[in-house]
C-alpha cells in the first residue's frame, strides 16, 4: 500500500483558476520531489526538496511554485491555470541514508486537465 | 552528467514469451541501478533494484543483473502475461546527491 498520497487523482478546471496539488507521506523521508509527465511517458522533475524550508526548481522549468513548511507535505501550486498545464503530476518521496540510495516511492499521480 | 538510455516501445509480446528490454547508463562512480513500474493510471512503483557491480535484482519473475563493464541493467522475464502490460522505466542513482535520473520508458503490450 501506498506511504504517499496525492490529492485529487483527477481534476478538470477552467483556464486561469489558481489550485493546488496535495502531497503527503507518513515514512519521514526528508526528500520530496515533483516529476510532470507528458503523454511520451518522459518523467520532467519539476521541483524537489531536500528537507523542511528547502525547495529548489528542476530540470523543467515550470510556472508552478511549491512549499515545504512540513516534513511530510509538499503542494504544488498553480496561481492561474492554463491548457498547457494538462497534464500528469507525479510526487515522490525518498531518504537519506550513508552509502546505496534505494531509490523514490511514487504517489498515484494527479491528472490534471485545463479547460 | 548522468544519462539512461533505454529500447524504444512499444514492445508488444504474446503471452508466454520472453521478455528483454535493454538499458545503459553513463554515471560517474558507482550507481545504484533500478527498474520501476507503471501500470496504467497510476504512480510508478519500484521494480527492483542493484546497489552494486554484479548484483542481481529480482522481483515478481523480473532479473536484472548490474554489469559495469558493458554499463547495462537489461530487465528479463522469462514468460509475460497480460497482466504485466505496463510502462517499464529504468533509472540510477548516484551516492551524492542521491537524485534519481530516469530514461524514457517502454510500453509493453501483452496480448493473449
Amino acid at each position: 500500500e501506498a506511504d504517499i498520497y496525492q490529492t485529487p487523482r483527477y481534476l478538470v478546471i477552467g483556464t486561469g483558476k489558481k489550485i493546488t496539488l496535495e502531497c503527503s507521506q507518513t515514512m519521514g523521508h526528508d526528500k520530496m520531489y515533483w516529476y510532470q509527465q507528458d503523454p511520451g511517458m518522459e518523467l520532467h522533475l519539476i521541483h524537489y526538496s531536500y528537507g523542511v524550508n528547502s525547495t529548489e526548481k528542476g530540470d523543467l522549468s515550470s510556472e508552478s511554485t511549491v512549499s515545504r513548511i512540513r516534513t511530510e507535505h509538499f503542494p504544488l501550486t498553480l496561481e492561474s491555470a492554463r491548457p498547457s498545464h494538462t497534464s500528469q503530476y507525479l510526487c515522490a518521496s525518498s531518504v537519506t541514508i550513508d552509502g546505496p540510495n534505494y531509490g523514490y516511492t511514487f504517489g498515484s499521480g494527479t491528472r490534471l486537465t485545463v479547460v | 552528467g548522468n544519462s539512461v538510455t533505454q529500447m524504444e516501445g512499444p514492445v508488444t509480446l504474446s503471452e508466454e514469451a520472453f521478455l528483454t528490454i535493454n538499458c545503459t547508463y553513463t554515471a560517474t562512480g558507482y550507481p545504484s541501478l533500478f527498474w520501476y513500474v507503471q501500470y496504467p493510471g497510476e504512480g510508478l512503483q519500484l521494480l527492483l533494484k542493484a546497489t552494486k557491480a554484479d548484483d542481481k535484482g529480482s522481483n515478481k519473475g523480473f532479473e536484472a543483473t548490474y554489469r559495469k563493464e558493458t554499463t547495462s541493467f537489461h530487465l528479463e522475464k522469462g514468460s509475460v502475461q497480460v497482466s504485466d502490460s505496463a510502462v517499464y522505466f529504468c533509472a540510477l542513482s548516484d551516492r551524492g546527491y542521491q537524485k534519481v535520473t530516469f530514461g524514457t520508458g517502454t510500453k509493453l503490450q501483452v496480448i493473449p
